[in-house]
Parts: C-alpha cells; structure tokens; sequence
C-alpha cells in the first residue's frame, strides 16, 4: 500500500526558506503519468496547489507561486522536495505531499492533475 | 484562472439522507477534468470521485459525481456518520484549482 509521510521544520522565520521533503514507500515513483506534488491548507481556508514533478525532475508549479518554488525529485531516496523562499506570515500553512495521476508536457507547459494519494500533512508556522 | 464556486457553504442533514453538492466553474472545464475529495476533520484530503463520475478504489457506491462543461454534482444517496466532513471540488482543465469547500455537518 502506497505511503506518502512528510517531514520537515514545524517553524521558520519570515524571509527565510522553507524545506519539506516527503518520502515515499509502499511503491515506486517512476510510473508513467504519475507525479509528485505539493498542496497547502492555511488554517481554517481551502486548499491551495503548489505544484508537481515527474521522476525525470520536469516540474510544474503554481503560476501565483512559481517564482518562489522550486521541487525536486530524488528516486534513488524514493523522496521528493518542497522549497519556499522569501516567507511571510501569509504562508502559514499545513503542507500536504500527494500523488498526482495525470499528464504533463514540458514542451507546452501544460499539465493536467489529480491527487489520489495524499500525505498526512505537515503544519508550518512562518514566525519570528 | 478557472474559479470554482461550490454551493452551498454548509449542508446540515440527518444520517440517512441524501446529500447534493454542487460545483459550478467560471468556465467550460468538459466533462473530464474534475475531481471530487473528502476531508475528515484533522486529516489529509482523500480522493472520492474522477474524471466527473468515476469512484476512486475503495470509495462506496454511496458517492457518485455528475455533470459536464461548468456544473458539477457530488452526491451522497444516503449519509452514514462518516461522511460528515468538508467536500472539495478540484479542475485540471486549465491550470489547476480548487473551490472553496462545502461542509456537510450533522442537523
């Protein structure tokens, strides 16, 4: 049964970087047309998506995000990586590493996704 | 940017009944790219339904998704305990979005 366990610091400063690793076990993570990806939950609030990668390391991200983000995929770990930079109070979230079926093109930017395994979530406060 | 507007906010209902959650897009996502998720109460999301109206593995026959170009049903024919939770609507049509949530509490 695929397991997907997150990890990282539950508390940053504002400006700084954040850095989540979610590892996977249970399966593989090189599967055509599977994805490894990012969401987050601000207390009380809906949901938000970051973004994905492919285990060939082509990523796809939020565009309101992108320039922020940055993930990256290590299959010989089976893990992949969150990386936030220039954090405010606003990112305060619970971060949760999920699964992502679907299809992407790096060519096009294009990509189409839907998460049907998700990690337990990480909570993340951005504080000094 | 696709905005997905679910409706409405909070659905109060007894165990038993039948619940209709709706999911209307600011724009034609087909009849593909929409998926349906269930969070429980301090726990992550979990996948119910696919591609409009396809259940996940594992989901009961309870839940079945509907629609097609900008509205969009879930719907639970007969509520058990556990299905009291907040219901999300996600598209993958262009980009990717979620709408902001039904909660489907106890009466």
């Amino acid at each position: 049964q695929l397991q997907l366990h997150g990890s990282g610091p539950g508390l940053v400063k504002p400006s700084e970087t954040l850095s989540l690793t979610c590892t996977v076990s249970g399966g593989s993570m090189n599967i055509d047309n599977i994805y490894w990806g990012w969401i987050r939950q601000s207390p009380g609030e809906g949901l938000q998506w970051l973004g994905a990668v492919f285990h060939d390391g082509s990523a796809y991200y939020n565009p309101s995000l992108k320039s922020r983000v940055v993930m990256a995929v290590d299959t010989s770990r089976n893990q992949f990586s969150l990386k936030l930079n220039s954090l405010t109070a606003a990112d305060t979230s619970t971060y949760f590493c999920a699964r992502h079926a679907g299809y992407g093109d790096p060519y096009l930017n294009y990509f189409s996704f839907y998460m049907d395994v998700w990690g337990e979530g990480t909570t993340v406060t951005v504080s000094s | 940017e696709v905005v997905l507007t679910q409706a409405p906010g909070t659905l109060s209902l007894s165990p038993g009944q039948r619940a209709t959650l709706s999911c209307r897009a600011s724009q034609d996502i087909t009849s593909r790219y929409l998926a349906w998720y269930q969070q429980r109460v301090g726990q992550a999301p979990r996948l119910l339904i696919h591609g409009v109206s396809n259940r996940a593995t594992g989901i009961p026959d309870r839940f079945s998704g509907g629609g097609s170009g900008t509205d969009f049903t879930l719907t639970i024919s007969r509520l058990e305990p556990e299905d009291f939770a907040v219901y999300y609507c996600q598209q993958h049509h262009i980009s990717l979005s979620f709408g902001g949530g039904t909660k489907v509490e106890i009466k």
